[in-house]
């Protein structure tokens, strides 16, 4: 079964740069990675996507190596307020089915 | 607020009840799904609606069953489920079917049978 596969946790201090990388082996070559972050008690939120090569927007950047075969979610100059589970998305839909899979998660503490 | 409301936010009920949860988007989207958040599983997609067409049905055992009577809502219809069925249920909305469009969650609706 497709899956990806990312750290459990991990904590960091205020102000310094987070990277978070996720496995996906069996990636299609038309799928699309994407992150999500979630807060306790509330539905994920979109933070960002890509396919291959870097991708960046004012919150996140995303590196994707050229294999894509693992992907690598970068948060500079964390705050208290990133604290939360962020998630890796593959479609793996490869195989002619709709499968979309998130990951377990990483669960992100930023420590004043 | 993404734009997708869910209700109730909580709900406790027994084996022998029969519940629904709703959901409804107000973005225009022409997809919903429903997933499965528990404590010890990552995010489990259960079913999504396109276009008010069942496209995906993940093995969700018969004891919940989906309707979407048409794109902007969605409910979840529950009977008869088990202490291992409480979680939170989220529902999401999508512009079109497929991760390559960005979901919108609604805050989930915690489940609790008992």
């Amino acid at each position: 079964l497709a899956k990806t596969t990312q750290p459990i946790s991990m904590d960091s201090y205020e102000g310094q740069e987070v990277n978070i990388t996720c496995s996906h082996n069996n990636i299609a070559t038309n799928d699309y990675i994407t992150w999500y972050q979630q807060f306790p008690s509330q539905g994920p939120r979109f933070i960002i996507q890509g396919y291959k090569t870097k991708v960046t927007n004012e919150v996140a950047s995303l590196f994707i190596p050229a294999d894509r075969k693992s992907s690598t979610l970068s948060l500079p100059r964390v705050s208290l307020s990133d604290t939360a589970v962020y998630y890796c998305l593959v479609d793996f839909s490869g195989a002619g089915s709709y499968q979309l899979t998130f990951g377990k998660g990483t669960k992100l503490s930023v420590i004043p | 607020e993404t734009g997708v409301t869910q209700t109730p936010r909580h709900l406790v009920m027994g084996m022998t009840n029969k519940k629904s949860l709703k959901c409804e988007q107000h973005l225009g989207h022409n997809a919903m799904y429903w997933y499965k958040q528990s404590a010890k599983k990552p995010l489990e997609l259960m079913f999504v609606y396109s276009l008010e067409e069942r496209v995906e049905n993940n093995s969700v055992p018969s004891r919940f069953s989906p309707e979407c009577p048409n794109s902007s809502h969605l409910f979840l219809h529950l009977h008869t489920l088990q202490p291992e069925d409480s979680a939170l249920y989220l529902c999401a909305s999508s512009q079109e079917r497929g991760q390559r469009y960005e979901q919108y969650f609604g805050p989930g609706t915690r489940l609790t049978v008992t």
